[in-house]
């Protein structure tokens, strides 16, 4: 049963420390997505990436948020310095031309 | 880019009622249109979609329809029952340089009372 794989599934952390999400696609997809959701508010849209490369990041705070696709096994998500205003579930999603999108179970962040 | 509208943003209905959330989205170039279910603390998950050579497709209880010239798409729910209860998002995707990129709606609370 192919999955979207995200790490950590929980993470507390200090304002202004540092915080990579990491994101396992589904092997064979090549588009993926990163969105944030809020108390169960909609699914904001930080991310994509196609064959790796980045295709819009409009919805990303550029000064602290950054995206990469290292190789395609694997995508993270970066904030530096996080923020209280950053706490949220970041989901991540794979999916192809011809298959919708998979979400992963997301990573909660909490920033105190 | 794509915007998609999505109402309403929550939903009461008593169990064996039917449920019906719309969608309106901006680009005429959209051409896919999935729903997806989140039920609490889950992740969003596929229950429907339809794409824009169809106007109407059905599995079991719930249905999508299409109408490309008025740039809307509804969800369908008949004989609700209590595990219909969680949020769905609808979304469109258009196709261009950027992809398949898709855009949520911003999610309708359903709550089936038994």
């Amino acid at each position: 049963d192919a999955r979207v794989t995200q790490t950590p599934r929980h993470k507390v952390t200090e304002m202004g420390q540092e915080v990579t999400m990491r994101c396992q696609p589904i092997l064979g997809h090549n588009t993926v997505f990163w969105y944030r959701q809020t108390m169960m508010q909609g699914l904001e849209l930080l991310a994509y990436f196609r064959n790796r490369a980045p295709l819009d990041d409009s919805g990303m705070p550029k000064d602290r948020f950054s995206a990469e696709m290292p190789d395609a096994t694997l995508a993270t998500l970066k904030i530096q310095p996080s923020e209280p205003r950053d706490s949220a579930v970041y989901f991540c999603a794979s999916g192809s031309q011809v298959t919708e999108a998979f979400f992963g179970q997301g990573t909660r962040l909490t920033v105190v | 880019g794509e915007n998609v509208e999505q109402h309403p943003s929550t939903l009461s209905v008593q169990e064996g009622d039917s449920a019906v959330i719309k969608c309106t989205y901006s680009d005429s170039a959209s051409n896919y249109f999935p729903w997806y279910k989140q039920e609490l603390g889950k992740r969003p998950q596929l229950i429907i979609d339809i794409r824009s050579n169809v106007g109407e497709k059905k599995d079991q209880r719930i249905a999508v329809t299409l109408n490309k010239t008025a740039k809307h798409f509804s969800l369908h729910i008949t004989e609700t029952q209590p595990e219909d209860s969680a949020v769905y998002f609808c979304a469109a995707a258009a196709p261009g340089v950027a992809g398949n990129m898709l855009t949520f709606g911003g999610g309708t609370r359903l709550m089936v009372k038994p």
